[in-house]
């Protein structure tokens, strides 16, 4: 079984600059969360769909960022315009069902460098 | 709110030593507590877990920790660490939202196992 995919793997824009990261959850698995890491700082977690709908975005930093998941498959998060504190990596996690707990499997990330 | 703390940022060790890593939380409700790990250029791969139950928790690779709620810890140990163990190691409470669960993370310990 496929495990979580991201894409690109790396990307380096200059400031003002848009850019898209994708995720492929791992199939049949209802729950995408996108994380971020920005450089020597915690994981923070950014937003959670369920299938196509957005149950949190507490937090997504501002208004530059957008989180879409059409069809309840892959999602898009984009940046517009980047700015150079949007540097760091993107992670996105995928998880079965509803409840207490449901065991989050990770992607490799996208390192996102910002000029 | 939950938070994590990392107390070491770096752990250098010598191959076949004992290591642990610490981590303490805050949190005024019960929790779910989780080891992840990342090795270079790959995603965060679960350890192990404690959500109910012995306080003792076994995870893969020989790795096992302790859930302590008077000190509210959850440090992370191994009696005799490889040069394979070499990586950046996150600990994680689990806060449910809705129909979904926020990871919060701690910094990071970065352990660096040497011949």
């Amino acid at each position: 079984e496929a495990g979580v995919t991201q894409f690109p793997s790396h990307s380096v824009i200059e400031k003002g600059q848009t850019v898209t990261l994708r995720c492929d959850p791992i199939s049949g698995h209802d729950n995408l969360y996108w994380y971020r890491r920005v450089m020597g700082k915690e994981i923070k977690f950014l937003l959670h769909f369920v299938k196509e709908s957005k149950q949190d975005e507490s937090g997504m930093p501002n208004n530059r960022f957008l989180a879409e998941r059409t069809g309840g498959t892959y999602s898009t998060l984009k940046v517009q315009p980047a700015e150079l504190e949007d540097s760091g990596v993107y992670f996105c996690a995928s998880s079965q069902g509803t409840g207490s707990y449901n065991e989050q499997f990770f992607g490799p990330g996208t390192r996102l460098t910002v000029l | 709110a939950q938070s994590v703390t990392q107390l070491d940022s770096q752990v250098p060790v010598f191959e076949e030593a004992p290591v642990e890593l610490r981590c303490n939380y805050s949190s005024s409700v019960s929790v779910y507590l989780f080891w992840y790990v990342q090795y270079p250029n790959q995603g965060l791969q679960l350890l192990l877990k404690y959500l109910s139950g012995s306080t003792l928790v076994k995870g893969i690779n020989g790795f096992e920790a302790e859930f302590n709620k008077s000190q509210t810890s959850f440090h992370l140990r191994k009696p005799s660490v490889h040069i394979s163990d070499t990586a950046e190691y996150f600990c994680a409470v689990n806060e449910p939202r809705g129909a979904g669960n926020m990871l919060t993370f701690g910094g990071g310990t970065r352990l660096m196992v040497k011949p």
